[in-house]
């Protein structure tokens, strides 16, 4: 079965530091991809980062990297430098199944950062 | 950039009436997909589409029917609204080609008195 599992419902981060979110995938699909997004309070969902399974190299995107464990199949989302704006609900998802494949979302984190 | 537009941000309705959501991409993607998110839930898959009049039931299609009639189009019908079918809508697009991100609308929050 495909699954993504993020365990940590909410979490809380001082400005300016740096915060990993939890992200662990189940697929038997040797072809994925990986995908972090952003939703603020607004609602609207904002891509941030993608790793394919292929990749060799992690991920980054400015303040945001992707730790890619494939082995222990994680995809932890790394933030620099916590801002304000951070303050949103993470979700990690994972594509499968080729041209066809839907994303399959975990629950979320819900991030806070303290000023 | 891409846009994948929905066609309210709020909707109130009546338990029983017919609700349509439609969402509508710019970017000629043969993919498009309907979710529904509610809190502690995350993202749940209601039906999705790869080609026109094609589509495909997702994790939760119970109470829900789609039409694809042209490829920017895709719209989702709660044929007799239920106060269970409150919730935030989002409709999605990508394209075939692997590795695209998934683009999202605005999202629709229904509310069903």
């Amino acid at each position: 079965a495909q699954k993504i599992t993020q365990t940590q419902p909410g979490m809380f981060v001082q400005e300016k530091e740096a915060v990993t979110l939890d992200c662990t995938y189940d697929t038997s699909d040797p072809s994925y991809g990986l995908f972090w997004y952003k939703q603020p309070s607004s609602g609207e969902m904002i891509f941030l980062i993608y790793q394919g399974s292929y990749d060799q190299q992690n991920a980054t995107e400015g303040r945001y990297s992707l730790n890619f464990q494939k082995a222990r199949k994680s995809a932890n989302l790394v933030i620099s430098a916590s801002q304000l704006g951070d303050s949103a609900m993470y979700f990690c998802a994972m594509r499968v199944g080729g041209s066809q494949g839907n994303l399959i979302f975990g629950k979320g984190t819900k991030l806070s950062v303290k000023p | 950039d891409v846009k994948v537009t929905q066609s309210s941000r709020y909707l109130v309705k009546r338990t029983g009436e017919k609700v349509f959501l439609e969402c509508v991409q710019d970017m000629d993607h043969e993919n498009m997909f309907w979710y529904r998110q509610d809190p502690g839930l995350g993202l749940r898959l209601i039906y999705f589409s790869y080609d026109v009049k094609m589509k495909e039931k997702g994790d939760i299609p119970e109470g829900y029917s789609v039409s694809r009639e042209k490829k920017e189009r895709f719209s989702l019908i709660l044929e007799s609204a239920s106060t269970n079918q409150t919730s935030m809508y989002l409709c999605a697009s990508i394209p075939i080609q692997f590795g695209h991100e998934q683009f999202f609308g605005p999202g629709t929050r229904l509310t069903v008195l």
